[in-house]
């Protein structure tokens, strides 16, 4: 089955600076990669996505980028605030519709003022 | 919208005792899902329906657990007897049949003692 990776479990950086986030995959199938943000004491919320047959997408501040061939995508976060500080996870799916999603371990992201 | 609506947040229960989390999906949405997460192990998948049916349970870890779902605006996850090893955040998510996106409700955190 789907297996996702993601480094590094935990991440400091210094408010204005970027934060990045990876994550490999290992079935070559999957199309769909969201990325949700999980913050104190809520459920994890869907902040980005994108789906296989794009390379990179941006929303503001947000970015992910994608490449199959090395099966891996990557979060980026340009000019972080405090507020970025939460758990990060991402995940992959294989079906176009709805259907199991497989969460990698999360990333602890923490911005220091 | 309300968003996914989980009761109840908080429960404290002793070992031995049958334990009900509830779950009302988005207006719409025709896939519901049941996740744990721990420290240990991380947001795993228990269970998801499409249209009522269950359709991947192969993440119930024991028969002490049950979930149903009798309409399309209710579902319930039943664990019985609890044991402490289950004290865990529980989290129910939708999304609508055609798309990939899930949102998750407040989660439920369960206690054990």
């Amino acid at each position: 089955g789907e297996n996702v990776e993601q480094h590094p479990s935990t991440l400091s950086v210094q408010e204005g600076d970027s934060a990045v986030i990876k994550c490999t995959y290992s079935d070559s199938a999957s199309n769909y990669f969201p990325w949700y943000k999980q913050e104190l004491g809520k459920g994890p919320q869907l902040i980005i996505d994108i789906r296989s047959n794009v390379g990179e997408k941006k929303d503001q501040r947000i970015a992910v980028t994608l490449n199959k061939t090395a099966k891996h995508f990557s979060l980026h976060i340009t000019e972080t605030q405090p507020e970025d500080s939460a758990v990060y996870f991402c995940a992959a799916s294989k079906d176009s519709s709805a259907s199991k999603i497989i969460f990698g371990s999360g990333t602890r992201l923490s911005i220091r003022p | 919208d309300a968003g996914v609506i989980q009761s109840p947040r908080h429960e404290v229960t002793e070992m031995g005792q049958e334990v009900t989390l509830r779950c009302k999906p988005i207006s719409g949405h025709n896939s519901l899902f049941w996740y744990r997460q721990t420290m240990m192990r991380g947001l795993e998948l228990l269970i998801y329906f499409n249209n009522n049916v269950p359709i991947d349970d192969s993440g119930m870890p024991e028969d002490r657990f049950s979930a149903k779902m009798p309409n399309a605006s209710f579902s319930t996850l039943k664990i019985q007897p609890s044991e402490p090893r289950d004290s865990a955040v529980y989290f129910c998510a939708t999304s609508a049949w055609d798309r990939d996106t899930q949102y998750f409700g407040p989660g439920t955190r369960l206690t054990v003692l």
